[in-house]
């Protein structure tokens, strides 16, 4: 059965620091690995899908990397900014049907 | 429609009374899922459609739950005799496969009295 875990799960920085997020998870047959970002009391926003076969992926000032042997992937967040501040959620698809398995998610402070 | 619409984005109810909360997935989405999220919580898997059928209900609390989706598009979540312990944000994603990502709504928070 995957199991997806995230850490830390609370995290608060200064403006302008990079970050990282980690996200690990048990088996490595996937198809792919979905971040999310989910502010309070609102639905999620994906940032970065990453295929089995990649290695990285990056959208502005977010990286994700995604080493599947070992069953790691990591979101880099350069600069960050106070309006980062939010949930941040890893997924993979597993199961019969696909569904999304959630890691327990990383709730990030930025600090003005 | 360019994203998964959610309806309605806030719902108060009364303990007892029954609702509804539709999802209108991307065009051409075959897969759907709903999800719930109580307050602090996780995601809280409910039910898969894949077209018109529901191959997965695993995830519905109670008989109480139940779910629809007509044409392959828009599906309906219905509670019946609401309960203060459905109170949640209710959560849509749909997908054209697995290989492609998941697509989020925005939510229809639930709040029963």
């Amino acid at each position: 059965k995957q199991e997806v875990t995230q850490i830390p799960a609370a995290l608060s920085v200064p403006e302008g620091e990079n970050l990282v997020l980690n996200c690990s998870f048990t088996d490595s047959a996937i198809y792919n690995l979905q971040w999310f970002r989910q502010d309070p009391g609102k639905g999620l926003t994906s940032l970065l899908l990453i295929q089995s076969s990649q290695r990285e992926q990056t959208s502005g000032r977010l990286n994700a990397s995604l080493d599947k042997s070992s069953g790691r992937s990591t979101l880099y967040i350069a600069a960050s900014q106070p309006g980062d501040s939010a949930t941040y959620l890893c997924a993979v698809p597993g199961g019969a049907t696909n569904k999304l398995i959630f890691g327990t998610g990383t709730l990030l402070a930025v600090q003005p | 429609g360019a994203g998964v619409s959610q309806s309605p984005s806030n719902k108060v109810t009364e303990k007892g009374k029954d609702v509804e909360l539709r999802c209108d997935p991307i065009s051409g989405h075959t897969a759907l899922y709903w999800y719930r999220q109580s307050l602090g919580q996780g995601l809280e898997f409910l039910i898969y459609f894949q077209g018109n059928s529901a191959p997965d209900k695993s995830g519905l609390p109670s008989d109480r739950f139940s779910a629809e989706r007509t044409g392959g598009s828009v599906s309906t979540l219905t509670i019946q005799r609401t309960q203060q312990e459905d109170s949640a944000v209710y959560l849509c994603a749909s997908s054209l496969a697995p290989t492609r990502g998941y697509t989020f709504g925005s939510g229809t928070r639930l709040t029963v009295v």
